[in-house]
């Protein structure tokens, strides 16, 4: 069965303390990865798609990588406006098109 | 930019009224979704339309109707709500029902339901 785990579930940093969100994925022949950006009360942002294993896409603070087995986003030098949860989603062959959504990592930056 | 807007953007109903969401984007975007959210269970697909004149089942379609009125609109439908239902639904559309493309969220409806 496809599926998407993402770790640690809540995830509190101080400012400036660089750390990485993990998602795994199992799927049958993944087509994309997606990351998102919620904030409370908000709708998902996207923030970057993957399509194959040793890709990387930045974003100001923010740096995606991806694997055959998983994602990591790396976050440096974070400040307070990071905080938010971070969502990954992936599209596999077998999945006629449609999203597999982890259920996100919240993450917390401390000024 | 307006992007995807929802209406409304909160609903008390009881259990057995009717109601339906509106969603429209301004992107010129051919695909339109809808999700529920709940603590948990993450992002579910209810239905979603490839193109304008067509609508499919998601992962969850029980208890729904939907409508693509045309490009920029996709509607949902409560016929008899039931707690169950209580939950934040979200909009979403891309260019192509395609994974090359992300999908665009608007901020949601949230709906109790008594």
């Amino acid at each position: 069965e496809d599926q998407v785990t993402q770790s640690p579930e809540a995830l509190r940093l101080q400012e400036g303390e660089s750390s990485s969100l993990n998602c795994s994925y199992t799927v049958s022949g993944l087509r994309g990865l997606f990351w998102y950006r919620q904030d409370p009360g908000k709708g998902p942002e996207f923030l970057f798609t993957l399509y194959s294993a040793g890709e990387e896409k930045e974003k100001e603070r923010l740096k995606a990588t991806l694997t055959k087995k998983e994602s990591f986003l790396h976050i440096t030098a974070p400040k307070p406006e990071d905080s938010a949860t971070y969502l990954c989603a992936v599209h596999g062959a077998g999945n006629n098109r449609k999203l597999i959504w982890g259920l996100g990592t919240s993450l917390g930056v401390n000024p | 930019n307006a992007g995807v807007t929802q209406t409304p953007k909160f609903q008390v109903l009881k259990t057995g009224q009717s109601m339906t969401l509106q969603c429209a984007q301004d992107m010129n975007h051919n695909s339109m979704y809808w999700y529920r959210q709940d603590p948990g269970m993450g992002l579910r697909l209810i239905y979603y339309s490839a193109s304008e004149g067509t609508t499919d089942k998601g992962e969850v379609p029980n208890g729904y109707n939907v409508s693509r009125l045309n490009k920029r609109e996709f509607s949902l439908r409560l016929e008899s709500a039931a707690p169950s239902q209580t939950s934040v639904y979200f909009c979403a559309s891309s260019e192509w029902l395609t994974e090359r493309g992300p999908q665009h969220f608007g901020d949601g409806t949230r709906l109790s339901i008594l």
